[in-house]
């Protein structure tokens, strides 16, 4: 159960685009396409914002959007908006039907 | 709309037991599989254990497995967490967590309980 893999830190200014990577291997992100990506502001609860590698919840700004390629999954983020800040995790359906997370990815809006 | 409400965290000491509850509504419980996954403090988000809509289906991580206990009473509309033998690397903020409907993917969250374990 070894959590999926992300970069600790991306950045970007506003009006930028940014994206987060997520790799995992064939047990999880490339056997499934249940991978989703939540944002977590300090001291809030995480938010779903990508479900099912693309798909977004209602309400999540269409400047999110999810891909995956193999054992890799992707988030990218259009448009950066000063409220984008945040940490992002990926997470992944896995064969042992548990679940894991990546290890988190810190976003900065310069 | 969805709440999902934990409770039972506190300061507890190592090699000793703690009971979390989480208590749902807005939503037909019976129907969803709930989770907990935990954050210690700084750290990432950490998978706990996952129990069927109906309580049949029960999976753990490897580092609770034998320790950890998830049940759920759907007369109740609870969920619990029934952790023994604690240690200090299970000290974090632990979440419930509700599935989409019939699908593997974590959709709410509530808002956490935090669990120290500490002499």
């Amino acid at each position: 159960q070894s959590a999926l893999t992300q970069p600790a830190s991306v950045s970007g200014s506003p009006g930028q685009s940014i994206t987060i990577s997520c790799t995992g291997s064939s047990s999880d992100v490339g056997g499934y396409n249940y991978i989703s990506w939540y944002q977590q502001h300090p001291g809030k609860a995480p938010k779903l914002m990508i479900y099912e590698v693309s798909n977004r919840p209602s309400g999540v700004s269409n400047r999110f959007s999810g891909s995956k390629s193999g054992t890799t999954a992707s988030l990218t983020i259009s448009g950066l908006q000063a409220e984008d800040e945040a940490d992002y995790y990926c997470s992944s359906y896995t064969s042992s039907n548990t679940r894991v997370f990546g290890g988190g990815t810190k976003l900065t809006v310069l | 709309q969805v709440q999902l409400v934990e409770s039972g965290g506190g300061v507890v000491q190592p090699g000793r037991s703690l009971r979390l509850s989480c208590a749902a509504s807005g939503f037909t419980f019976s129907t969803y599989g709930i989770h907990w996954v935990r954050q210690a403090p700084g750290k990432g988000l950490e998978w706990v254990a996952v129990i069927s809509y109906d309580g049949s289906d029960k999976y753990y991580a490897d580092s609770v497995k034998g320790r950890f206990t998830i049940s759920r009473d759907n007369s109740k509309n609870t969920l619990y967490l029934q952790m023994n033998s604690l240690r200090a690397e299970d000290t974090a903020v632990y979440y419930c967590a509700k599935d989409r409907f019939r699908e593997p993917t974590i959709d709410y969250w509530g808002q956490g309980t935090l669990v120290t374990v500490s002499s």
